[in-house]
């Protein structure tokens, strides 16, 4: 079945340290997206890719970076300069055409500790 | 830039009743509108999407009607169950040249047996 893979479920950070979230989806899908959801809040951007190599900051860029070497991924790096990592992150991909809707992942818990 | 106003008090309601949920927009004049379900420590999912020149669309227990005058779409689950508990966001796509999508906050619901 196609959808979005996103791991580790659970991810601890030390303090100082970089962790990479890995987003995979094999559903051919163009755009995706990176979301930060803290407890009680809605959906914050990050990150967003509409096509490979191509990638545009979102609402909360700052202390996080992105790449797109291939299609079907789009890992998301918590740097050390992101002085509060600790939150639940969920990667997206649409189709990019009209009416597409957003097939979401199962999201990475990052605790830091 | 558009916004989504969804209740953020939680919905009590007994099981069997007829929940309804709004979500209120601002700014521009969507072509569509999409509703997905979130349950605790999961990505949202995709439930259902209504077209500007679309009152209402069914699926199964689930009604939306989108009003375009009024600027809002109400979500309604007929026969509620407990297992219709979560939180349900609305969402509208990009606009203005953009390829960011707007989710609302979302609302939670609670059906007790």
């Amino acid at each position: 079945d196609g959808g979005i893979t996103q791991s580790p479920k659970y991810l601890f950070r030390k303090e100082g340290q970089n962790v990479t979230l890995s987003c995979e989806q094999n559903l051919n899908h163009d755009a995706m997206y990176w979301y930060r959801q803290d407890p009680g809040q809605g959906l914050r951007l990050i990150y967003y890719s509409q096509i490979v190599n191509d990638f545009q900051k979102g609402d909360i860029a700052e202390g996080y970076s992105v790449s797109r070497e291939k299609k079907e991924s789009f890992p998301l790096t918590v740097t050390s300069a992101q002085k509060n990592p600790t939150a639940f992150y969920l990667c997206a991909s649409t189709p990019g055409h009209l009416f597409g809707g957003y097939t979401f992942g199962s999201g990475t818990r990052l605790t830091v500790v | 830039s558009q916004k989504i106003e969804q209740n953020s008090e939680a919905l009590n309601i007994q099981e069997g009743k007829t929940a309804t949920l709004t979500c209120n927009y601002t700014n521009y004049s969507p072509a569509y509108l999409q509703w997905y379900r979130q349950d605790p420590g999961r990505g949202p999912v995709f439930l259902l999407l209504i077209r500007e020149n679309e009152k209402e669309k069914r699926k199964e227990r689930l009604k939306v009607t989108f009003d375009t005058t009024l600027k809002q779409s109400l979500f309604h689950i007929t026969a509620s169950q407990p297992a219709d508990s979560a939180t349900y966001l609305c969402a509208l796509p990009p606009s203005g040249g953009s390829y960011i999508p707007t989710f609302g906050r979302g609302t939670s619901l609670i059906v007790h047996p």
